[in-house]
């Protein structure tokens, strides 16, 4: 089966750097996806992997390493709306191509 | 385009009750899915559908049963509600895509309690 170890929660103050870790057990990886959460709400798309490397989207940086297993979502210039609950997934061909979903990393922004 | 939507938006059930939950997307996605979310938790997947006609069995698909008779639809059923099927239940919808990402789009999301 699959499955993914994120972080419960990460305490960091406006204008800081955070790193959500995110590592994961599959067979025939597809790639990588983050979702954000905030409270109440639904979960949106912020970003996908598939190879080796960074991508950038703004203030949002995701990084993937296959061989390790391991990827990470990058928050930089921290906001208080980026409290939220930040979910890695990974779509994995053994498992239909569904996404799983990890336990997600709970982001409190402090002033 | 409202994306996607889910009906009702909160419920409150007896033990034991039925209940269909009516998730409706308006992207022409293909791909459709019912999860269902415990508090402090991540997502977890009940039942999904690749296509108009088709079901299948997520992780954890007891107690529900689902019908997916048009393409834009996607029905999540309670037959006999319990106590351990209060949570958050999430539509999503999405489009296969050749390059292996795929987006999935998510409804607001119906808040259950099972009494």
């Amino acid at each position: 089966g699959q499955s993914l170890e994120q972080p419960s929660e990460v305490t960091a103050v406006e204008g800081a750097i955070v790193q959500m870790n995110c590592t994961y057990q599959t067979s025939g990886f597809y790639g990588l996806s983050w979702y954000q959460q905030h409270d109440g709400g639904a979960p949106t798309f912020l970003s996908y992997n598939a190879l080796d490397g960074l991508e950038e989207t703004g203030r949002f940086s995701s990084f993937l390493s296959r061989s390790d297993s391991y990827g990470y979502l990058l928050l930089q210039e921290l906001q208080m709306k980026d409290s939220a609950s930040y979910f890695c997934a990974v779509r994995d061909k053994a498992a239909g191509n569904k996404l799983t979903f990890g336990g997600g990393t709970r982001v409190l922004v402090k002033p | 385009n409202a994306g996607v939507t889910q009906t009702p938006k909160f419920r409150v059930l007896k033990t034991g009750q039925s209940m269909t939950l009516l998730c409706a997307q308006d992207m022409n996605h293909e791909y459709m899915y019912w999860y269902r979310q415990d508090p402090g938790m991540g997502l977890r997947l009940i039942h999904y559908s690749v296509g108009e006609g088709t079901t299948a069995k997520g992780e954890v698909p007891d107690g529900y049963n689902v019908s997916r008779l048009k393409k834009q639809n996607f029905l999540l059923g309670l037959e006999s509600a319990a106590p351990s099927q209060t949570s958050v239940y999430f539509c999503a919808s999405s489009q296969p895509s050749v390059y292996r990402q795929e987006t999935q789009y998510f409804g607001p999301g119906t808040r259950l309690l099972v009494l």
